[in-house]
């Protein structure tokens, strides 16, 4: 079986200022890791994802995470955050292989104070 | 535009009664998911399907039922037998399997009083 810890529910950030929000996994296989984005009332939204290759994924709007396998770890990160980050955001993972179904964590809602 | 249609938006039931949450999408998916939201609890699976005329319980399944008699719908019913049925439902879709993109719709908040 598998998990994700994110251990941070809520994490307020001043504008501008750097973030990361920590993502941790449990697994017995290889994984697949993803970051999803939730604005208010709406579904999730792909941000970025780790399959193989590089450690470090970056997505189009300056979020980038680097997958830890030692640490089993995905963290997101952001150097500068906007008013508009202001969201939850959700890590995610499953096996790469065989069909164990995506897992998602509790979620960390991100509050961009001006 | 391709993408996952929910409706509707919100909705409103009496206790006891059975209602049907509405999923479409537009993208040829094979795969398709329906998910529970609850404060703090994350995204939890009730049911999911990977191709038509087939589809598997998730973790929380017990007051739900579904179908899929065509490959862009995957309605969701639930079902007086759901305890505590109030809560926000997300549909979403992917191409193939777990390890895919999963594209969301903009969600149905079941409300039951």
């Amino acid at each position: 079986a598998q998990s994700v810890t994110q251990l941070d529910s809520q994490v307020p950030v001043f504008e501008e200022a750097p973030v990361e929000l920590r993502c941790n996994y449990s697994s017995s296989v290889s994984v697949y890791l993803f970051w999803y984005v939730q604005y208010p009332n709406q579904g999730l939204q792909l941000l970025l994802k780790y399959l193989s290759g590089s450690t470090l994924v970056e997505s189009i709007n300056g979020f980038e995470a680097e997958f830890n396998k030692s640490q089993t770890s995905f963290h997101l990160r952001k150097p500068s955050v906007h008013i508009s980050d202001t969201a939850e955001y959700f890590c995610a993972v499953s096996a790469n292989f065989g069909n164990e179904k995506l897992t998602f964590g509790t979620g960390t809602r991100l509050t961009i104070i001006p | 535009d391709g993408g996952i249609t929910q409706s509707p938006k919100y909705l409103f039931r009496k206790e006891g009664q059975n209602v049907t949450l509405s999923c479409e999408q537009n993208l040829n998916h094979d795969a398709m998911y329906w998910y529970r939201q609850d404060p703090g609890q994350g995204l939890r699976l009730i049911y999911y399907s990977q191709i038509v005329n087939d589809f598997q319980k998730g973790d929380i399944a017990e007051g739900y039922s579904v179908s899929r008699e065509k490959k862009e719908s995957f309605p969701l019913t639930v079902t007086s037998a759901q305890k505590n049925p109030t809560a926000f439902y997300l549909c979403a879709s992917s191409s193939s399997g777990w390890n895919t993109e999963a594209f969301f719709g903009q969600g149905t908040r079941l409300t039951v009083v």
